[in-house]
């Protein structure tokens, strides 16, 4: 499996934009690259996932760099809710891969 | 909606028990998977469902553990005589096919004395 590195631990003020960095240099042409993240003593949840070209919804933006060794989770206004273990991982959607492989993530620390 | 619910919450069992967690996915979804999360680690895959059969079970650490899904909705991960190794907190997801984002539930926090 292609492998993620994230830092272990971020740091962000409320309502600020938070840049979570994601280096994946093994990546191959078909895999995408997709996010989640696990609150506190919750399951993980899904954020956000792409290909190439950047992505955004209600949660985040992904940005993708043009060679695709590198991506970038971005929460515009961090709130309180946002602190939680954020996961990169990369997927391979087609023939059997289909299982998620975590890694240890980014614990994301929001102050007031 | 509903979303993915797991039950017990929490449980306790002696050392070389046999303990059942189950899991109800949401409705309609066809994929159920499995996962092992120890204390300050990401979860591990341990087994994949679509449908009734487990096409995959390859993260299942040895034969104490087991699990079945007869009807195609709930599981059911069954673990024999239980280890101290094996305290952890165990979740289950769901999805509407095999590479659509996953649904998770909240686990079971399993804790062998």
């Amino acid at each position: 499996d292609a492998k993620t590195t994230q830092p272990n631990s971020m740091e962000s003020n409320e309502e600020e934009p938070v840049h979570l960095p994601c280096n994946h240099s093994t990546i191959s042409g078909t895999d995408y690259i997709h996010w989640y993240r696990q609150l506190p003593s919750q399951g993980p949840e899904y954020v956000i996932h792409g290909l190439t070209s950047n992505v955004n919804n209600r949660m985040a933006s992904l940005a993708i760099a043009e060679d695709r060794k590198s991506s970038t989770l971005i929460l515009h206004r961090a709130t309180l809710r946002d602190a939680a273990v954020y996961y990169c991982i990369l997927f391979y959607s087609g023939g059997s891969n289909y299982k998620l492989t975590f890694g240890k993530g980014t614990l994301l620390t929001v102050n007031p | 909606g509903a979303g993915v619910s797991q039950t017990p919450s929490n449980k306790v069992t002696e050392k070389g028990k046999y303990v059942e967690l189950r899991c109800d996915p949401i409705s309609g979804h066809t994929a159920l998977y499995w996962y092992r999360q120890s204390l300050g680690q990401g979860p591990e895959f341990l087994i994949y469902f679509q449908g009734t059969g487990a096409a995959d079970d390859s993260g299942l650490p040895n034969d104490r553990f087991f699990a079945v899904r007869p009807e195609g909705s709930v599981s059911t991960l069954k673990i024999q005589r239980t280890e101290r190794g094996d305290s952890a907190v165990y979740l289950c997801a769901s999805s509407t096919g095999r590479n659509y984002e996953q649904y998770f539930g909240p686990g079971t926090r399993l804790t062998v004395t």
